[in-house]
């Protein structure tokens, strides 16, 4: 079935640091991948999606590319703040109808940014 | 536009007791898909409402059930509560199976 892997965590960074989520998967066909988040106390918020090879999603700083041949799609931000602290999660779609489009997640990955 | 909203946003009960948690979806979505995430955990699927009917299940018992309305609002029923059905209870709403959005989530503790 289908599966997503993310990096052990909690990763605490400086203010102003660059920051490397890495989300590999394994999926039977050709999913759509996302990344969740989620701040303390709340639900889940689209940061950004990828729905073919070679797209790259970005929002608020943050970077990830569809990578196909590694099964691949790492956040990336360039400058993290105090304010990105929050869990990450890597997440995968297979398809658009009944529950090919569930999604199916990652463990999730604390980030912390000290100031 | 009002997003995905659900209530409670707290609920306490004991083993064996029944709970129905409820979620509005966002304006214009037609598809409620439900999640439980146990702490620490990411969120795993229950099952998905589309016109009414579910729509693809996940690896949940019937005890585990729902409904979806003609305005697409939805309500997750669990029946029997057990200790391990504690957990954060989402709600994400889409067009379709299409990208999906969150609500804020209930907190279930079962005693």
């Amino acid at each position: 079935g289908n599966s997503v892997t993310q990096m052990e965590g909690p990763v605490t960074l400086s203010e102003e640091a660059f920051l490397t989520i890495n989300c590999t998967y394994t999926a039977t066909g050709y999913p759509s991948l996302f990344w969740y988040v989620q701040y303390p106390g709340e639900g889940l918020q689209l940061l950004l999606k990828a729905t073919k090879a070679d797209d790259k999603g970005s929002n608020k700083g943050f970077e990830a590319t569809y990578r196909k041949e590694t099964t691949s799609f790492h956040l990336e931000k360039g400058s993290v703040q105090v304010s990105d602290s929050a869990v990450y999660f890597c997440a995968l779609k297979e398809g658009n109808t009944g529950a090919n489009s569930k999604l199916t997640f990652g463990k999730g990955i604390t980030l912390s940014v000290r100031p | 536009e009002t997003g995905v909203t659900q209530s409670p946003t707290h609920l306490i009960k004991t083993r064996g007791q029944q709970v129905t948690l409820r979620c509005s979806s966002q304006s214009g979505h037609n598809t409620v898909s439900w999640y439980q995430q146990a702490l620490g955990q990411g969120p795993q699927f229950i099952f998905q409402y589309y016109r009414e009917e579910e729509n693809g299940r996940g690896n949940f018992p019937p005890r585990f059930s729902g409904l979806q309305f003609p305005n697409y609002s939805s309500e997750l029923n669990v029946n029997a509560l057990e200790l391990d059905d504690s957990a954060l209870y989402l709600c994400a709403s889409s067009v379709g199976g299409n990208t999906q959005y969150f609500g804020p989530g209930t907190r279930l503790t079962v005693l």
